[in-house]
Formats: C-alpha cells, structure tokens, sequence
C-alpha cells in the first residue's frame, strides 16, 4: 500500500515565525501536491510538482513556498507565518501518467496547523 | 472558483438504506474521481470515472457520469455505521485535480 507520510498531525507556531511541513512518500511517485483544507472552501491547491526540483503554483501559493530535493520529500514553507494560514494542510502523491491522464492521489492524514 | 460543487452539503439516512451525492462541474474534464474523508484524516480515493465512460461499479459504490450535463453522481447501496464520512468529487483537468466542497454524510444505526 501506498503510505503518505506528513511529520507531524498538529502544529503550533507563532506569527512570524517560518514554517516547515515535511511530506514523504514511499512509492516512488513522480507527482506529489500540497492542499490547505478549511471549513467551507473545501480543499485548495497550494503548489505541486511533477519532479525533483520542479515546482509549480496551484491556486493559492501566495505566503507559501516548496522544496522537493529528492523523489519522495516534498517539503512546504510557510515563510512568515500569519494567523490566516491557519489551517489542516494534507500532502498527497500521484503516478505520473501524462499531463491529460490524472491519476488517484494518495493522502497523508494531514498537519492542523495553528499560527498564533 | 471551484470546479465541482456536490450536491446536497450534508445528508442523514438510517443504516441499510442508499445515499446519492451529486457533483456538477464547469469544464471539461479527463476523468472524475470520487474520494472519501474520515474525520480527522486524508482522503482515499474510491473510484476513477474516464470520460468516456457512462457508469462504474466498485463493491457497493456505483458512479453515473453525464458530460452533456457536466454532472456524475456517487450511489453508496446499503449504507453502513461505517460509511459516515465527507465525501467529495475532484475533476481531473490538466496536471491536476480540483475538488468540491464535499458532502458530510451521516448513517444513523
């Protein structure tokens, strides 16, 4: 089975400080993807990357940034945190399969996130 | 905007009996996909629905996709305790996918 892993399943920071969400995937997937989920919105796309060091925007990346060094870390940057990104942040990862053929993704069980 | 919207935002039916979700979406797409969310975790994909394909069986799921109408529905049969939990419908454009807001439904014992 395929297993998503996010370090931790809640987080408490301070306004300011800068962030990191660590995510790693065991199957070798190419593509891997950063959400924020709230109440209401749904789940939104922050960024997601087809390979090892490329990244590219999803609909919110503002205050956000990524880092995928290896296949199967995908790391997000909150790089001042503020209270409005507060949140439940989940990773997932994907085969690749071409850009016109998605394939399911595979989710970690998240990080809730509190900016204080 | 959101691509799907799901259609109704919470449901609530006793056990044994069947539920119906129903995502509409804008655009078009390559497939659709349907995921579920226990509360506190991620999401599990449950079933993929290609575009040219009309109805998909998995178990007790069974997925309708219209795209004259840009809508596909999620019939869960028998429903248990077990199958409580939002679910939601991503369309799958180019790269990536976009999800609705979900439905939360509830099966009462």
């Amino acid at each position: 089975d395929v297993k998503v892993t996010q370090s931790s399943r809640y987080l408490v920071k301070r306004t300011g400080e800068k962030v990191f969400l660590e995510c790693v995937q065991d199957m070798d997937h190419e593509n891997m993807f950063w959400y924020r989920q709230d109440p209401g919105l749904g789940l939104r796309l922050i960024y997601f990357s087809y390979d090892v060091k490329m990244k590219e925007k999803g609909d919110i990346p503002e205050g956000y940034s990524v880092s995928r060094e290896k296949k199967e870390r995908f790391s997000l940057i909150l790089e001042s945190a503020s209270t409005n990104q507060t949140s439940m942040y989940l990773c997932a990862s994907s085969d690749w399969a071409g850009f016109e053929s998605n394939q399911p993704q595979h989710f970690g069980d998240g990080t809730r996130l509190s900016i204080l | 905007s959101q691509q799907g919207e799901e259609d109704p935002q919470a449901l609530s039916i006793q056990e044994g009996e069947n539920a119906t979700m129903n995502c509409s979406y804008k655009t078009s797409i390559n497939n659709l996909q349907w995921y579920r969310q226990n509360s506190g975790r991620g999401l599990v994909h449950l079933i993929l629905i290609r575009s040219n394909e009309r109805e998909k069986h998995s178990g007790r799921l069974r997925v309708t996709l219209d795209t004259s109408k840009k809508s596909s529905s999620l019939l869960i049969t028998a429903s248990r305790a077990a199958d409580t939990a939002s679910y939601f419908c991503a369309t799958a454009g180019v790269g990536r996918l976009t999800f609705g807001e979900g439905t939360q439904l509830t099966v009462n014992p």
